[in-house]
């Protein structure tokens, strides 16, 4: 089955230094989805990013991430960490084209912490 | 106006007892989720409905039952709670099945 693979659990980092979260997956399907979500302490997970085709990439609110087929990747990207990113980060997959069952398989998250 | 309602939003419960938690969205989305999360873990998938179907189940245990009256609402229904069950559960929805996922507020959950 699909899976999903956030490798770091936890990032502390300086307010000020790049962020750069993993997510690689595994799927049979050849046209995936990726997704990252939010979830900030208290709040329900939000979605922050979704990808595009092949090698490009997407941004919002600071944050970029690019679909690489090639390495089965979409890691999430910010040049510069704010206190306010301190949240859980949730990468998630989407076999979209399955139309048997698809849905959402949830990487097991990274927990940013961002200090002053 | 919020557009996943989810009720109560806390709910306390003793060992043995039986509860429904409420989720309903106007989003006008034909699939609906529900999501669990204990202290300290990560979001855990439970069940999927398409258009009022269950479409995935990957709760073991069957003292969980979602429970759909209309297209719109998607209710949980726990029996026998226990301690463990304690948590946050999160009801979620989407246009259609493995598109991008809104969630609600959430319901805490705690069982004495």
């Amino acid at each position: 089955g699909d899976s999903v693979t956030q490798t770091e659990g936890l990032v502390t980092l300086t307010e000020g230094l790049p962020v750069m979260l993993n997510c690689t997956y595994q799927t049979i399907y050849s046209n995936p989805f990726l997704f990252w979500y939010v979830h900030y302490l208290n709040e329900s997970p939000r979605l922050l990013l979704k990808s595009s085709t092949d090698n490009k990439r997407t941004e919002h609110q600071g944050f970029h991430a690019t679909l690489h087929k090639s390495s089965s990747s979409f890691h999430l990207q910010k040049s510069s960490a704010q206190l306010s990113d301190s949240a859980l980060y949730y990468c998630a997959l989407s076999d979209r084209g399955n139309n048997a069952g698809a849905k959402l398989t949830f990487g097991g998250g990274t927990r940013l912490t961002v200090r002053p | 106006d919020p557009k996943i309602i989810q009720k109560p939003k806390y709910l306390v419960a003793v060992t043995g007892s039986e509860k429904i938690l409420i989720c309903e969205q106007y989003l006008g989305h034909n699939a609906m989720y529900w999501y669990r999360q204990s202290a300290k873990k990560p979001l855990e998938f439970m069940f999927s409905y398409s258009y009022q179907k269950l479409m995935d189940n990957q709760t073991a245990s069957s003292r969980f039952q979602p429970q759909s009256s209309k297209k719109n609402h998607l209710d949980l229904q726990i029996t026998a709670l226990k301690p463990d069950d304690s948590a946050t559960y999160f009801c979620a929805s989407s246009q259609d099945l493995g598109y991008e996922q809104y969630f609600g507020p959430g319901t805490r959950l705690t069982v004495l």
